[in-house]
């Protein structure tokens, strides 16, 4: 089956440091991959996403790009800001079928990350 | 803008009870899911429901049942809720030929 691993957190950095948050995959096929995020008391929004191999998602500043030789999709930033303090999620979902009925999302466990002032 | 809503963001219960969550969309999507969040487990998906009463169970169904009657509107029951199921339950949507799922803004709930 699908399965997202993530590195193990939580993350503490101080503003302007550089980001990089770690995610491999398997599956079968050629799945799409996301990275969501989780601001304090929220629920989870769509970061950035790429739906094919050496696709680069990118948004606020984070970039990701679908390695598929590796089948990893690294979450990086290059100046972090406390205002990005969250819990990152990575995620796969397979290409959606008529019904929709393959439509789960499969995530990571997720990872805290802390910017300090 | 799409907009998933949840019908309580806290909500405290006994074991025991019988715990309705509600979640509502407003883009006419297809597919809607039900998750719960724990931390170091992540999201789980519970059930989710690609139609109009269809329903399909996800990793870990036991202890819930889902009711969509319509479109709009995904409803997960706790029929006796135990405190292992106090948790963050999270809703979400998604157009059927689409794969980005669009979340709503959660509901805590604490069973004691």
């Amino acid at each position: 089956g699908n399965s997202v691993t993530q590195m193990e957190g939580p993350v503490t950095l101080s503003e302007e440091a550089f980001l990089t948050i770690n995610c491999t995959y398997t599956a079968t096929g050629y799945p799409s991959l996301f990275w969501y995020v989780q601001y304090p008391g929220e629920g989870l929004q769509l970061l950035l996403k790429a739906t094919k191999a050496d696709d680069k998602g990118s948004n606020k500043g984070f970039e990701a790009t679908y390695r598929k030789e590796t089948t990893s999709f690294h979450l990086e930033k290059g100046s972090v800001q406390v205002s990005d303090s969250a819990v990152y999620f990575c995620a796969l979902s397979e290409p959606p079928n008529y019904t929709g009925a393959n439509s789960k999302l499969t995530f990571g466990k997720g990872i805290t990350l802390s910017v300090r002032p | 803008d799409v907009k998933v809503t949840q019908s309580s963001r806290y909500l405290v219960k006994r074991t025991g009870e019988k715990v309705f969550l509600e979640c509502v969309q407003d883009m006419d999507h297809e597919n809607m899911f039900w998750y719960r969040q724990d931390p170091g487990l992540g999201l789980r998906l519970i059930y989710f429901s690609y139609d109009v009463k269809m329903k399909e169970k996800g990793d870990i169904p036991e202890g819930y049942s889902v009711s969509r009657e319509k479109k709009e509107r995904f409803s997960l029951i706790l029929e006796s809720a135990s405190t292992n199921q106090t948790s963050m339950y999270l809703c979400a949507s998604r157009p059927r030929s689409y794969n980005e799922q669009f979340f709503g803004p959660g509901t805590r709930l604490t069973v004691l």
